[in-house]
């Protein structure tokens, strides 16, 4: 149990539509990552935040965007939603710079998106 | 741009084996090695975090080690069980910027009673 939860676990979409996954981060962690993972495939780096700062993007288009409130918990926003969309999108959560032991990323369990 | 690799993509090996899965990345200038493990449909748990300066972490029957100039980082894992089978997924950290994590595609281990 990581502390980290994501919801909705499952979601089903349409093409165009746009969805928002959420993502409640473990307590006093400041940074949330965002990831795609699509099937078979290692995950890929959306966006981070670092204090409700976007701070870091991978090579995604603009339709991806995020936000980070003060509680710790986040959004990722998917509009103008395509087939290939359709992917587990994990959130991690992290206090960097503090030593080894909080180095570590905790993921949570991942929204599973389906495009049709 | 970083690139990691993983090999194999898929692992059968009896119980109590011991194994080595393989992860080379191209770029050397990293923070920190993750291990993870991802069960079928599920998130990740990390297993074991290097730090660019270290060698090698241990955790029970798991020890990842690092080569930083190779580029190169293997997990052993002892006296495999059942309970061991699932999706291996190392990633490396950049060592300037943001904490992005740079993932392989995974070993998928199966360990056959």
């Amino acid at each position: 149990e990581t502390g980290v939860t994501q919801s909705p676990t499952h979601l089903i979409k349409t093409r165009g539509q746009q969805v928002t996954l959420r993502c409640s981060s473990q307590s006093g962690h400041n940074t949330v990552s965002w990831y795609q993972q699509a099937l078979g495939q290692g995950p890929q780096f959306i966006f981070q935040y670092y204090r409700e700062e976007e701070n870091g993007r991978g090579n995604f288009p603009p339709r991806f965007s995020g936000l980070q409130f003060p509680n710790y918990s986040s959004e990722l926003n998917v509009n103008a939603l395509e087939l290939d969309d359709s992917a587990l999108y994990l959130c991690a959560s992290s206090l960097p710079g503090q030593g080894a032991s909080t180095d570590t990323q905790y993921f949570g369990p991942g929204t599973r998106l389906t495009v049709l | 741009k970083q690139e990691v690799t993983q090999i194999p993509a898929a692992l059968s090996v009896p119980e109590g084996e011991n194994l080595v899965l393989n992860c080379s990345f191209t770029d050397s200038a990293i923070y920190n090695l993750q291990w993870f493990r991802q069960d079928p449909g599920k998130g990740l748990t990390s297993l074991l975090l290097i730090q660019s300066s270290q060698r090698e972490q241990t955790s029970g029957r798991l020890n990842a080690s690092l080569d930083k100039s190779s580029g190169r980082s293997t997990l052993y894992i002892a006296a495999s069980q059942p309970g061991d089978s699932a999706t291996y997924l190392c990633a490396v950290t950049g060592s300037g910027g943001a904490q992005k994590l740079v993932f392989g595609q995974g070993t998928r281990l199966t360990i056959n009673p």
